[in-house]
């Protein structure tokens, strides 16, 4: 069964620009979360869905939103990036709603 | 607000030592989480610890929960060079299922 995939795997982007991000989850799982990684803030949770619905939502301002389609996949956007936005942007999913979270290759986001 | 606390944040060992690493959180869990990450790659699941007194073993790792003390532990028997790598422990706190607070992660890095 094939893992769950990101895309794209690096970027760069510049202040002020948005950026959409993208994740695929395991088939048959329904829940897809979204967590920042930083080396001075660790491992931070964004938000989580399950069948289209934002069930939690991290302590992180409104630049960020995500959503989640029919098929499960789900993507998140940064808008008016700042440089403190860069980060690796794990991606997880779960069958269901308390099962494991596996995780993606993640997308590292260079702001400049 | 949940916290999770990890210590050591570093542990540089010997092959063959014995070591533990340390979990603590700071309110009720339903569930408590052990993840491996290599450098520049992304989160393996090691565990999952459901109740009180659960206990899991993989090869030369295994975890325990005493959800009473708050405290989950990852037991390290006769390291070898491939198990150096970053450890995080990461709770999910009741009624936010999905939602990992993480640890701060313990760099592990195993010498000949």
């Amino acid at each position: 069964k094939a893992g769950v995939t990101q895309t794209p795997r690096y970027l760069i982007k510049t202040r002020g620009q948005q950026v959409t991000l993208s994740c695929s989850p395991i088939s048959g799982h329904r829940s897809v979360s979204w967590y920042q990684q930083t080396p001075g803030q660790g491992l931070q949770f964004l938000f989580e869905y399950f069948s289209e619905t934002q069930r939690n939502k991290g302590n992180f301002p409104g630049r960020f939103s995500g959503r989640q389609f029919s098929n499960s996949r789900s993507e998140m956007n940064v808008s008016t990036l700042e440089l403190g936005d860069s980060a690796l942007y794990l991606c997880a999913s779960a069958a269901q709603v308390e099962e494991t979270q596996y995780f993606g290759p993640g997308t590292r986001l260079l702001v400049l | 607000e949940l916290k999770v606390e990890q210590n050591p944040l570093f542990l540089s060992m010997q092959e063959g030592k014995n070591y533990t690493i340390y979990c603590n959180y700071s309110t009720t869990s339903d569930r408590l989480y052990w993840y491996r990450q290599d450098p520049g790659k992304s989160l393996e699941s090691l565990f999952v610890l459901l109740s009180n007194g659960a206990v899991k073993q993989e090869g030369r790792l295994m975890a325990s929960l005493d959800t009473k003390a708050r405290l989950s532990t990852l037991h390290i028997t006769a390291a070898v060079h491939d198990l150096s790598a970053t450890y995080f422990c990461a709770v999910e706190g009741t009624g936010t299922a999905s939602k990992l607070t993480f640890g701060t992660g313990t760099r592990l890095q195993v010498t000949l």
